[in-house]
């Protein structure tokens, strides 16, 4: 089992649509949790991220962990055809000796 | 300027051939990664290394090689290309503090076809 799993989809909603990522993870030590964002032919840029449990709001977009049920989620509001890509989620311990674990990408078109 | 940059973009090359691809970075990190993405599969990590004097195997090391030549330079070795090394390859860097998320900066890509 990978520490971090993520459903790949593909996702298929329409212009405007309220969209629900969501990834799982079995490392209670995780820390940190980010979702990256990938355009066809581009490599992934960092779109959030979260420290701990909680919420955190950037314009259309809310990160969510939840660590009781090892739960992470990206909702996206007003969805637009410009947000149509692969939304990869991350997570990572603290501290300096541990590097990031990626889900496997779940790829995301908004329809006009 | 691109502050990740790999060349080659694309690659095609034959079963056996040696390959290196490059990775240079202008954003002054210490920590430097090489991942292969396939479809299904996701972002796999080759290798990492987080200064100029360290390097650790990823999950996916076997049949690659790297060489981390200065800071900014990192590169990936396949020594005998084999058709399913296949794959869009992605070089990253990161430069950890202590409470960071260590977020990584990814270059563009090199999509590699053996044949």
């Amino acid at each position: 089992q990978k520490e971090v799993e993520q459903d790949p989809g593909p996702l298929s909603v329409p212009e405007g649509a309220i969209v629900s990522l969501n990834c799982t993870y079995s490392n209670s030590a995780f820390q940190y949790f980010m979702w990256y964002r990938q355009y066809s032919r581009k490599g992934p840029e960092l779109l959030m991220y979260t420290y701990s449990s909680g919420n955190k709001e950037d314009g259309r977009f809310t990160a969510q962990v939840d660590k009781s049920s090892k739960y992470i989620s990206l909702f996206i509001r007003d969805s637009q055809p410009s947000d149509s890509a692969t939304y990869l989620c991350a997570s990572r311990r603290g501290g300096s000796n541990y590097k990031l674990t990626f889900g496997k990408g779940t790829l995301l078109t908004v329809n006009p | 300027d691109a502050d990740v940059t790999q060349t080659p973009r694309n690659r095609i090359t034959k079963t056996g051939k040696r390959i290196m691809l490059e990775c240079s970075q202008t954003k002054g990190h210490d920590r430097m990664y090489w991942y292969r993405q396939d479809p299904g599969l996701g972002l796999r990590l080759i290798y990492y290394s987080f200064d100029v004097k360290d390097i650790n195997k990823g999950e996916i090391s076997d049949g690659y090689s790297v060489s981390r030549q200065a800071q900014a330079k990192f590169s990936l070795s396949l020594e005998s290309a084999i058709p399913n090394q296949t794959a869009l390859y992605f070089c990253a860097t990161s430069d950890y503090m202590a409470g960071s998320t260590d977020t990584q900066y990814f270059g563009p890509g090199t999509r590699l076809t053996v044949l």
